[in-house]
């Protein structure tokens, strides 16, 4: 079945410090999500990106979709202590079901 | 925006008996929902998409018959866990697209079930 692998599982950063984090799949997906999720709550859409090679940001983050379709990376600049979370990439085709990976988790040391 | 409303958010059950979660789109209609299921420190799996009026379509692997879906009306679906057991303890999340949008759901805040 279609996965996800999604990298680093976890980040231990300063604050202030710039993060990057990275997905790929063993499938095509047209349109790549990324997702944050706080202690206890459901996921936030953050940014979606449906061209490939398309470079997108939202305020402080940044993401591109890889050419082939397959990867994508997401960026934080400038860390704050309420980027602390876990980060989700998703695939999704059309309207078909949402394919998550499995979560990079940021901690931002005091 | 679209907003998906979940209750209750935590709910504590003993063992053998059922419980009722609630997943309801407020401000848009939805004639698909999607049931996610999420263990600690783990991701979203999804567990089955409820169709409005039909019948649920279950992921493999999730038995139907202990995970009852309904979805009874274009703003709300319901989730039971039936005869629930210490292993069904998780936090469950439902989703909706939102009217119109060409991608992503919109997440309710979850459910935590624990079964003592």
């Amino acid at each position: 079945g279609q996965q996800l692998n999604q990298s680093p599982q976890s980040m231990f950063i300063q604050e202030g410090e710039d993060v990057s984090m990275n997905c790929t799949s063993s499938s095509i997906f047209n349109t790549w999500l990324w997702y944050k999720q706080d202690p206890g709550e459901g996921p936030v859409l953050l940014i979606a990106l449906y061209k490939a090679g398309e470079l997108t940001s939202n305020g402080r983050l940044t993401a591109q979709f890889g050419i082939t379709r397959k990867d994508s990376f997401l960026n934080i600049s400038a860390s704050i202590p309420s980027d602390v979370g876990i980060y989700f990439c998703a695939g999704q085709n059309g309207n078909d079901k949402i394919i998550f990976g499995k979560g990079t988790r940021l901690h931002i040391l005091p | 925006g679209a907003v998906v409303s979940q209750h209750p958010s935590r709910v504590i059950c003993k063992s053998g008996t059922s419980v009722k979660i609630e997943c309801r789109s407020l401000d848009f209609q939805a004639t698909t929902m999607f049931w996610y299921r999420q263990f600690p420190k783990q991701s979203l799996m999804l567990m089955a998409t409820s169709n409005e009026g039909s019948k649920a379509t279950y992921e493999q692997g999730v038995e139907k018959d202990k995970f009852l879906i309904n979805h009874a009306s274009l703003t709300l679906s319901t989730l039971t866990v039936t005869s629930a057991h210490p292993e069904d303890s998780s936090f469950y999340i439902c989703s909706a697209p939102p009217q119109g949008a060409d991608y992503g759901y919109t997440f309710g805040s979850g459910t935590r079930l624990t079964v003592v």
